[in-house]
């Protein structure tokens, strides 16, 4: 599986745009790039997944270069309720060893 | 709610005794994820099962550890002769197929004094 890293932590304001980037290097051809979200003492929460380019969904944006070995999750305007630790994952879709790693702790600030 | 479900949400217990926790999946999934998550860490991947067969085990799941999914529905995790380091959020999660996201319930949380 392709290790991933991510920031440990970020602050933001409320109504800013926060971008949170993992780096996976070994990504392989048909790994795929999820991002999940999750809220203390709550089961993580999917949020978006892509391949390559741009995927946009109701809730976040996410940027894959054309090399692929990194990624962007981008959380138009947080607000507080988007405090919460996001994971991203590098795998086949629903590979069955999905790795999670430590996360990013996102901390919005009013 | 059609989501995944889990039962307890909490569960305190002394060393040494057994627990068994219980995922219900989305109904039309076959595949189901164990995964135990401790403080300030990402999930772990415990085991998963394909309908009924459990396909993989991680070196985690120690012999005190066993899992079932008869009729390939509902799953069990069993913990035998509990131990304090056992203490953590177990987490199920459940797929379409191979290729799907997981889609994770609210967790187990177990306490062991």
């Amino acid at each position: 599986l392709a290790k991933t890293t991510q920031p440990i932590s970020m602050d933001s304001y409320e109504g800013q745009e926060v971008n949170i980037t993992c780096s996976h290097n070994n990504i392989a051809t048909n790994d795929y790039i999820t991002w999940y979200q999750q809220f203390p003492s709550q089961g993580p929460r999917f949020i978006i997944q892509g391949y390559k380019t741009k995927v946009t969904n109701e809730v976040a944006s996410l940027f894959i270069p054309a090399d692929r070995k990194s990624s962007t999750l981008s959380l138009p305007r947080v607000s507080l309720s988007d405090t919460a630790v996001y994971y991203c994952l590098v795998g086949a879709g629903g590979y069955q060893k999905v790795t999670f790693g430590t996360g990013t702790k996102l901390q919005v600030i009013p | 709610d059609t989501g995944v479900s889990q039962d307890p949400r909490h569960k305190i217990t002394k060393r040494g005794q057994n627990v068994t926790f219980r995922c219900d999946p989305i109904s039309e999934h076959n595949r189901l994820y164990w995964y135990r998550q401790t403080l300030g860490q990402g999930p772990e991947f415990l085991t998963y099962f394909q309908n009924e067969a459990q396909l993989e085990k991680s070196r985690l799941l120690s012999d005190r550890f066993s899992a079932e999914r008869p009729k390939g529905s509902f799953s069990t995790l069993e913990i035998q002769r509990t131990e304090q380091g056992d203490s953590a959020m177990y987490l199920c999660a459940s797929s379409l197929g191979s290729q799907e996201t997981q889609y994770f319930g609210p967790g187990t949380r177990l306490l062991v004094l």
